[in-house]
């Protein structure tokens, strides 16, 4: 079946833009993550959905960071007044419940300029 | 506080010579350790966890918890294993949310 799909594959924006990245995991995946990795950096974790509800933002670096899933399926990561330290590739995974296997998405690399 | 640490971002052997990717952790519980792998122009996939003791493309790797290690092993390295490794953990406290190393790249020579 299809795996995790996020759009767009690149993103480049100006300093001070807003962005919306989108994540669309495996149909029937009750828990979906979103994780920032940095250059030569491995991945860090953002925020974890469960359903509808964000379960742990405790990753989210600021304010500026927002995610939503509303109905359960499809993620959208908002990024406000982006700053040229956001540049990073930003993955979605999902897993069946949240305590198995997370499968990962392609990611959105994101440039800020 | 969890942390994960890979002391080599680089490491290099020759096809047919064994391979010892390490892996380092700290975690005030009982974290559950993985070996996810990211092969050229591919997604990020895992590789093996610990509790599932299995062996995945000759690879394995046994939790020690006395020197809260989790090194990835191979006694003899194929070209295709050429990719980039993270090591990760996730607490059995709370959905597993995971904390990974910053990863090495491991290249087998011919």
């Amino acid at each position: 079946g299809a795996g995790v799909s996020q759009t767009p594959s690149n993103k480049v924006t100006e300093k001070g833009k807003y962005v919306e990245l989108r994540c669309d995991p495996i149909s029937g995946h009750t828990a979906l993550y979103w994780y920032r990795q940095s250059l030569g950096q491995g991945p860090e974790f953002l925020i974890y959905f469960q359903g509808t509800g964000a379960a742990d933002d405790s990753g989210l670096p600021n304010d500026r960071f927002f995610a939503v899933r509303p109905e359960g399926s499809v993620s959208t990561l908002k990024i406000q007044r982006t700053e040229r330290g956001d540049s990073a590739v930003y993955l979605c995974a999902s897993s069946p419940t949240g305590y198995d296997e997370q499968y990962f998405g392609p990611g959105t690399r994101l440039t800020v300029t | 506080a969890q942390r994960v640490t890979q002391p080599e971002k680089l490491l290099s052997v020759f096809k047919g010579a064994p391979v010892e990717l390490k892996c380092n952790y700290s975690y005030s519980g009982s974290p559950e350790l993985f070996w996810y792998v990211q092969y050229s122009r591919q997604r990020l996939q895992l590789l093996l966890r610990h509790i599932s003791r299995e062996s995945i493309k000759g690879f394995t790797a046994d939790l020690n918890k006395g020197e809260t290690s989790f090194h990835l092993k191979k006694p003899f390295a194929q070209e295709e294993d050429s990719a980039m490794y993270y090591c990760a953990l996730s607490g059995f406290e709370g959905a597993q949310k995971l904390v990974f190393g910053q990863g090495t790249r491991l290249t087998i020579n011919p």
